[in-house]
């Protein structure tokens, strides 16, 4: 049991460019989210999904897209990567009673 | 909106002392969990505690156990008995259950405060 894990660790993306930031759990949760984490700002939340071929936007959702084709898979994607967008980035993974459950996290830096 | 404030920056606690985390939140729900998060330097987040709003017992994981004032909006973290490994960022978190399936099971947004490093000397 892997539980949440995110893909790459760390990338250095060039203003403009895009990517996607992988994220998948191998517990059976429905609720799956994505947060950014930047300095003295705690984590705030991107976009969530409450089950397969649903999501919706969270507090900061400008310039990410995300999809949920099945139960175990949400990545991020980044349209077109700007340098406010150098942050650390978590996937979390829900189960009963709200209680989430975080992958370690990918570090993105865009120059 | 619901926003969560933990006013206390960095604290710092001896080796085997008891600590205090601070946590406000402001909400107008009455159903409700709280969260604390641990973050050491691996980044990686870690579930320390749960309360959930409609009991009136304070949760409590062996060293670590909160105060929750529902009145007053407050849910402090004490850490009891200190260790080097305690050494991490702290988040205090709100969830307001928003999502339900069949089966009764309920989700929610967490909103997280700004967080509070800790450190723990020898």
């Amino acid at each position: 049991n892997a539980g949440v894990t995110q893909t790459p660790k760390f990338q250095v993306l060039k203003t403009g460019q895009s990517m996607t930031l992988q994220c998948a759990q191998d517990m059976n949760h429905e609720y799956m989210s994505w947060y950014r984490q930047d300095p003295g700002m705690g984590l705030r939340l991107i976009h969530y999904s409450v089950g397969a071929g649903i999501t919706d936007q969270g507090e900061v959702p400008n310039g990410y897209n995300v999809s949920r084709s099945t139960t175990e898979d949400f990545p991020l994607r980044l349209l077109s990567a700007a340098p406010s967008q150098t942050s650390v980035y978590f996937c979390a993974s829900s189960y009963t009673g709200g209680t989430q459950y975080f992958g370690p996290g990918t570090r993105l830096l865009v120059l | 909106a619901q926003t969560v404030t933990q006013s206390q920056p960095e604290m710092s606690v001896q080796e085997a002392e008891t600590v205090t985390l601070s946590c406000t939140y402001d909400t107008s729900e009455s159903n409700y969990y709280l969260f604390w998060y641990k973050q050491p330097p691996s980044r990686q987040m870690i579930l320390v505690i749960r309360q959930e709003a409609y009991k009136q017992q304070n949760a409590t994981e062996n060293r670590f156990s909160v105060n929750f004032q529902k009145a007053a909006k407050s849910f402090s973290l004490k850490i009891s008995d200190s260790q080097l490994g305690d050494t991490a960022m702290y988040f205090c978190a709100f969830m307001k259950p928003s999502f339900s399936n069949a089966g009764g099971t309920s989700y929610g947004k967490l909103t997280f405060g700004q967080g509070t490093i800790l450190t723990v000397h020898p």
